[in-house]
């Protein structure tokens, strides 16, 4: 079965300085990786996807992340954050070859102190 | 932009109560799905729905039943509600192309007192 293991529940960082999210999951079928986030008192929203391809995904706001198949991780990453990055960040996984279902981490809070 | 709408931000009921979760999605999507948010649990799947009339089970379906009568519109019922079902409930819809990404609304905090 598939699993989704973010590694730390709460990040706190200052701003302007780089943060990285950790997600690391299990499968035994080829998958697609997602990035979401949901800023307070919202839904999420997709900041990146990986479905095949170049292993270095763009995302908005500034975010990338890495799929490392050996590892079997994907971390996000950005170089800088701002006050405004503060919210919940969820890495997903679904299966490619039937993605109706998500399996969903349970989600990392960052934080982004003056 | 895909557009997804739930009826109500906040709701408040009484253990007992027959309650109606609307969600409504402007872009033609096929998939449509209910999740509930609870702190330390995540986001964990309660119906979803691939076609109009069709609905699958997610993880946790037990205490509540949905309706898919058009398209556009899921509804997320709870036939007796009880506190435990106290949570953030979370609508999203999906196209249909494999590599889609989901869209949310903005969410329902449900009480139930």
């Amino acid at each position: 079965a598939q699993s989704v293991t973010q590694l730390d529940s709460q990040v706190p960082v200052f701003e302007e300085a780089p943060v990285e999210l950790r997600c690391n999951y299990s499968s035994s079928v080829s998958v697609y990786l997602f990035w979401y986030v949901q800023y307070p008192n919202q839904g999420l929203q997709l900041l990146l996807k990986y479905l095949s391809g170049s292993t270095l995904v763009k995302g908005i706001n500034g975010f990338e992340a890495e799929f490392n198949k050996s590892q079997t991780s994907f971390h996000l990453r950005k170089p800088s954050v701002h006050i405004s990055d503060t919210a919940e960040y969820f890495c997903a996984v679904s299966n490619a070859g039937n993605n109706r279902k998500l399996i969903w981490g349970l989600g990392t809070s960052l934080a982004v102190n003056p | 932009d895909v557009k997804v709408t739930q009826s109500s931000r906040y709701l408040v009921k009484r253990t007992g109560e027959k309650v109606f979760l609307e969600c409504v999605q402007d872009m033609d999507h096929e998939n449509m799905f209910w999740y509930r948010q609870d702190p330390g649990l995540g986001l964990r799947l309660i119906y979803f729905s691939y076609d109009v009339k069709m609905k699958e089970k997610g993880d946790i379906p037990e205490g509540y039943s949905v309706s898919r009568e058009k398209k556009e519109r899921f509804s997320l019922i709870l036939e007796s509600a009880s506190t435990n079902q106290t949570s953030m409930y979370l609508c999203a819809t999906r196209g249909r192309a494999v590599n889609s990404p989901l869209h949310f609304g903005n969410g329902t905090r449900l009480t139930v007192t």
